[in-house]
Formats: structure tokens, sequence, C-alpha cells
């Protein structure tokens, strides 16, 4: 199975600062075809997880652009710009190159 | 607009059967696979496995093959989770979710169902 290892496990934050997650692969996720099959996820307390990006650095419909995503091959980050109170939460990143595909064990992010 | 729409909480005793479901709308149900990812309290996301409604391919993460059946029913746009013989580890919330799959592949998961939790105690 491919490994995913997110840093840091816990990301306090004050309002405004930005804020930088970490995920690297045990392989890499690039596919023949030039895509990164990373994608990150937010859980809000008590909700669902949202889709925030996929193939490493495209924004989901309706994601603010405050979020961003970079990498390739094993190593990814994901970049919030000027973090808001409504971005805390647990952030996870999830490979789907490989069945089964797996995610990384999360990023509590807190408000400072 | 997508919607996966899953049923409510449960309890079971250990050793009872259970099934829960998810019915999906908003989209052409048989032509997108539909999932099942696991989080069990306090701990992270988990992928268990998929189907195809259109033609009932499935398949299983190897960590729950033969512990869980995955089914769905095309004619009413629902997915389903079942177990025959519940234990106290199967204590967890259950997400369905649409993802992304193409090539041989699932790239991402785009949409997730309010999930289902499941409490098995006695």
């Amino acid at each position: 199975d491919i490994v995913m290892t997110q840093s840091p496990l816990s990301l306090p934050v004050s309002p405004g600062e930005p804020a930088s997650i970490y995920c690297r692969s045990s392989q890499s996720l690039l596919h023949s075809n030039g895509y990164n099959y990373l994608s990150w996820y937010l859980q809000k307390p008590g909700k669902s997880p949202q889709l925030l990006i996929y193939f490493n650095s495209n924004r989901a419909s309706g994601v603010t652009d405050r979020f961003s995503g970079s990498g390739s091959g094993t190593d990814f980050t994901l970049k919030i710009s000027r973090v808001e109170a409504e971005d805390v939460g647990v952030y996870y990143c999830m490979q789907g190159l490989q069945s089964p595909y797996t995610f990384g064990q999360g990023t509590k992010l807190e408000i400072k | 607009e997508v919607q996966l729409v899953q049923s409510g909480a449960e309890v079971r005793n250990p050793g009872e059967s259970l099934k829960i479901s998810c019915k999906g709308s908003g989209y052409s149900f048989t032509t997108y696979w539909i999932g099942w990812v696991r989080q069990m309290p306090g701990k992270g996301l988990e992928w268990m496995g998929i189907i195809y409604p259109g033609d009932s391919d499935t398949r299983y993460s190897p960590s729950f093959q033969g512990q869980v059946t995955i089914s769905a029913d095309k004619s009413i746009n629902t997915a389903y989770l079942q177990w025959i013989s519940l234990k106290a580890s199967d204590t967890a919330m259950y997400y369905c979710a649409r993802p992304r799959c193409s090539a041989g592949s699932c790239q991402y998961i785009d949409f997730w169902g309010q999930g289902t939790l499941v409490t098995v105690s006695s």
C-alpha cells in the first residue's frame, strides 16, 4: 500500500497568517499522463470531508483561491494564504494512483 | 445538484447484521462509481471499497474484503454497505462517497454523504 505521511499533525495559526501542510507519499504519485494523483480534503468539526484540491493543484468548484496545492512526485504542499476562522478542521491528503487508495493521518488546524 | 443522502444512525449488538444505504441524486447514478469510507472514533479516513452501479462491478480494499458487502440497486439510485455479523470494532462513522475514476484508478472524491454512525455495543 502507498503510505501517506502528513506534517505537522497540529497547526495553530493566527487569523490572517499563512499556513502550510505537507504530505509525503511512499511512492511517486505522478501518472504517465503528467498528473499527480494527489487530492486534499477538509473535514470541518462534525461534518463530512469536502474536496479542496484535486490532481495536486486544481481547486474544486467553489473553493476560495486562498487555498493552493503544489508539489510533484512524492512531496506535496497545501497552502492557505491567509487563514480565516472558517478554515478550522482536519485536513487530509489522499492518493488516487493505486488501490487501496490511502489517506494521510490528518492535520488539525486551529486558530490561535 | 449532486447529493448523497445516507440512512440514519444505527445501534446494534455484536453478532447482529446491518445494512446501511446511500441514495444518490442530481447525476447519472449508473455512470459513476460510488463507494464507502470508514472513520473510526477520533481517527482518520479509510477507503473501504467501490461499486459501479451500471454493471455492479465491485472492488474492495484488502482490509475490508470479506468483512463487508457493497451492493447497489440502480432502479432506486441507492448503494448499500452490509455486515453479516457486527463486531465492536465496526463502531465508526461510515461515509458514502462519489470518487472520480478513470483508466483503472479513482483519482479523487468529489462528493460525500453526510455520514452514518454505526455503534456496536452489548
